[in-house]
């Protein structure tokens, strides 16, 4: 099975700041790679699909890049609305998919 | 507009049963695969199970195959997770979330969860 990781686990940042947050496979995933924003009680918000393509409704500060194996979440100014986990998953096969451990964003 | 609305959750005692199901409106539910995922109280998001368009396949983690069964009943517009010999290590809220895109895997919807909670 494919295995996800995230660095950092946690970030604290201020508003305005860029924050980007890294997402590795254990192999080769093409571009099948999304993102989500999760608020405590809360269900999860899908933010990027595809690796870089941003969903309907999501604000431009959020941008996703990378492809195989490493990935990248960009926050180019960090809003008060953004502290959240952000999770990463995989979805190379119709059978498994995985998401990575996530990575909180708090207030610094 | 999109809704998914779980229910079904509860205490259950190790061992025991449980059936979520997920009520799906404002969209073409019988077009969608459909996933369950959960998340343990304060860990992160995991995969559980998915089932396609019309019921005929389906795929499990490994940590719930043989346990539990994923259905759908597109006459009703609803999903159901049959939940059997659970664990305390099953206790978790339960979200249903629609699928989309290369191999149904991008998670645009999601319902509000229901909390499973397995315990004596």
């Amino acid at each position: 099975d494919i295995q996800m990781t995230q660095s950092p686990s946690t970030l604290s940042a201020s508003v305005g700041d860029r924050v980007t947050i890294t997402c590795r496979a254990s192999q080769s995933i093409s571009s099948w790679l999304a993102w989500y924003q999760q608020k405590p009680g809360k269900a999860p918000k899908l933010l990027i699909y595809k690796a870089s393509s941003l969903e309907s409704g999501v604000p431009s500060r959020f941008s996703g890049s990378g492809s195989g194996t490493e990935f990248t979440l960009t926050i180019s100014s960090l809003q008060p609305d953004d502290f959240a986990t952000y999770y990463c998953q995989q979805y190379n096969s119709y059978s498994r998919f995985t998401f990575g451990p996530g990575t909180k964003v708090d207030i610094k | 507009e999109v809704q998914l609305v779980e229910s079904g959750g509860g205490l259950v005692q190790p061992g025991g049963s449980l059936r979520l199901s997920c009520a799906a409106s404002g969209f073409t539910f019988s077009s969608y695969w459909m996933h369950w995922v959960r998340q343990a109280p304060g860990k992160g998001l995991v995969w559980v199970s998915r089932i396609n368009s019309d019921g005929s396949s389906t795929s499990y983690a490994d940590s719930v195959k043989g346990r539990f069964t994923i259905s759908r009943d597109n006459a009703k517009n609803t999903l159901y997770l049959q939940m059997n010999s659970l664990r305390a290590e099953d206790t978790a809220v339960y979200y249903c979330a629609r699928a989309r895109g290369y191999s149904y895997g991008e998670f645009d919807y999601w319902g509000q969860g229901t909390l499973v909670t397995v315990s004596s």
